[in-house]
């Protein structure tokens, strides 16, 4: 399975801020994705990142607001720019793809960032 | 898009006893569905999934069913831990997006 780091683990922001959260996966993968979940509740996509082209955005999520990087196969950032108390939630990233043909749909999970705006 | 549902939202059992959670999908180009764990202030990490040319795989304790005539599929745990205590995810795949199911808070006694 891919191992997956996200910083930061937390933060505590300023409203109007902007936060941006770094993902890093130990290999080279094509899709990989930014979710918000907030507490209690189930995983929301906000956005596919693929390398080398625009990401895709779910509705209700705008790139003004959630900016995506994603420079490389292994890397992918997502900021939080201008921050409201209703933004206070946990970002994951994930990739799809396992190492092997039946594993090839698998998703894994960055540990998560807990982002409190006050 | 697909819509996936998830029942119950909540599932108290005894340790030892069974526990079954289940899903149902509006797609039928779904293809995949895996079902995650996630335990408090921890990341979903997988446990099981089917493919839809799958009607049943079993791990150990855990099982999941595929019927996708009736577009549904559920989580079987049998010999129920208190370890096994957290909230249970499913998901459908199609059209490279995961749709989740809105998560069964499972809560075993011992």
């Amino acid at each position: 399975s891919a191992v997956i780091s996200q910083k930061p683990s937390r933060d505590i922001c300023q409203r109007g801020t902007s936060l941006t959260i770094q993902c890093q996966v130990d290999s080279q993968v094509t899709m990989m994705f930014w979710y918000r979940q907030q507490p209690g509740q189930s995983l929301t996509l906000i956005a596919t990142a693929n390398q080398g082209s625009e990401a895709t955005y779910e509705s209700g999520f705008v790139i003004d607001k959630f900016p995506i990087s994603r420079p490389n196969l292994t890397f992918s950032t997502l900021t939080v720019s201008n921050m409201s108390p209703e933004d206070s939630s946990i970002y994951l990233c994930s990739v799809e793809g396992g190492t092997s043909l039946s594993s090839y749909n698998e998703q894994f999970f960055g540990p998560g960032t807990r982002l409190t705006v006050l | 898009g697909e819509n996936v549902e998830q029942h119950p939202s909540t599932l108290s059992v005894q340790e030892g006893d069974s526990a079954v959670i289940k899903c149902t999908y509006s797609d039928s180009a779904s293809n995949y569905f895996p079902w995650y764990k996630q335990e408090l202030g921890k990341r979903p990490q997988l446990i099981i999934d089917i493919r839809s040319n799958v009607g049943e795989k079993k791990d150990q304790r855990i099982a999941v069913t595929l019927n996708k005539t009736a577009k549904h599929f559920s989580l079987h745990i049998t010999e129920t831990q208190p370890e096994d205590s957290a909230v249970y995810f499913c998901a459908a795949y199609n059209f490279n997006k995961f749709y989740f199911g809105s998560g069964t808070k499972l809560n075993v006694k011992p």
